[in-house]
């Protein structure tokens, strides 16, 4: 069964830092990544999208490492409104749901992140 | 403003009584999906539907149900057959559905369901 594995933290943090957590799947089929945000008692939103070479949005940097099967989430410079729990989501691009058992999509239990001032 | 909307936000039920959860969208969007979160836990799928008129099983389907008669809604029943259904409900939808399952998926605000 495919399984995303995250660090469930928390991880506290002082503000202005930077803090980086890996997410590790066990499928090697996996094809498509994403980092989500979750606040307390909301729903997850999309923070970014993971490509093969490594992407950049502002503060945030995410990587793939295939060859090791986990992907990275870097913040610089934490602020305190980057406190939230991070969802690793992998997909399988291709692959079927299939009735009692959706291998499609997994989503991490994420990782508590508290930035303190 | 597009998006996805799902009412009500907290329900409570007695036990023993079905519950239908609201997912509206209008993002013309051909997927939509039901997930429950529970405390600590990781979303887990429960079904999901690629078009109008098909939907399929996820992960934790039994003890529910769904219908899918129009392409911007997507509600969920929680039959008394479920045996652990306090939880927080999860709606969201795609531009597509499996197999091409890139493209990232939009939330609804979800629905606090509470058995008493």
């Amino acid at each position: 069964r495919k399984e995303v594995e995250q660090d469930p933290g928390p991880f506290n943090v002082p503000e202005g830092a930077t803090v980086a957590f890996n997410c590790t799947y066990s499928n090697s089929a996996s094809q498509s990544f994403f980092w989500y945000r979750q606040d307390c008692r909301k729903e997850p939103k999309l923070l970014m999208s993971v490509y093969s070479s490594g992407n950049e949005d502002g503060r945030f940097t995410a990587q793939l490492n295939r060859a090791s099967q986990y992907i990275s989430l870097l913040i610089r410079d934490s602020k305190l409104s980057d406190s939230a729990t991070y969802l690793c989501v992998v997909n399988i691009e291709g692959g079927a749901y299939s009735g009692g058992g959706a291998d499609g999509l997994t989503f991490g239990k994420g990782t508590h992140l508290i930035i303190q001032p | 403003d597009g998006g996805i909307t799902q009412s009500p936000k907290y329900l409570f039920r007695k036990e023993g009584q079905n519950v239908t959860l609201s997912c509206e969208q209008n993002l013309n969007h051909d997927a939509m999906y039901w997930y429950r979160q529970d405390p600590g836990q990781g979303l887990r799928l429960i079904y999901y539907s690629q078009i109008v008129n098909d939907f399929q099983k996820g992960d934790i389907a039994e003890g529910y149900s769904v219908s899918r008669e129009k392409k911007e809604s997507f509600p969920l029943t929680v039959t008394s057959a479920q045996k652990n259904p306090t939880a927080f409900y999860l709606c969201a939808s795609s531009i597509s559905g499996p197999p091409r399952v890139y493209n990232e998926q939009f939330f609804g605000p979800g629905t606090r369901l509470t058995v008493l």
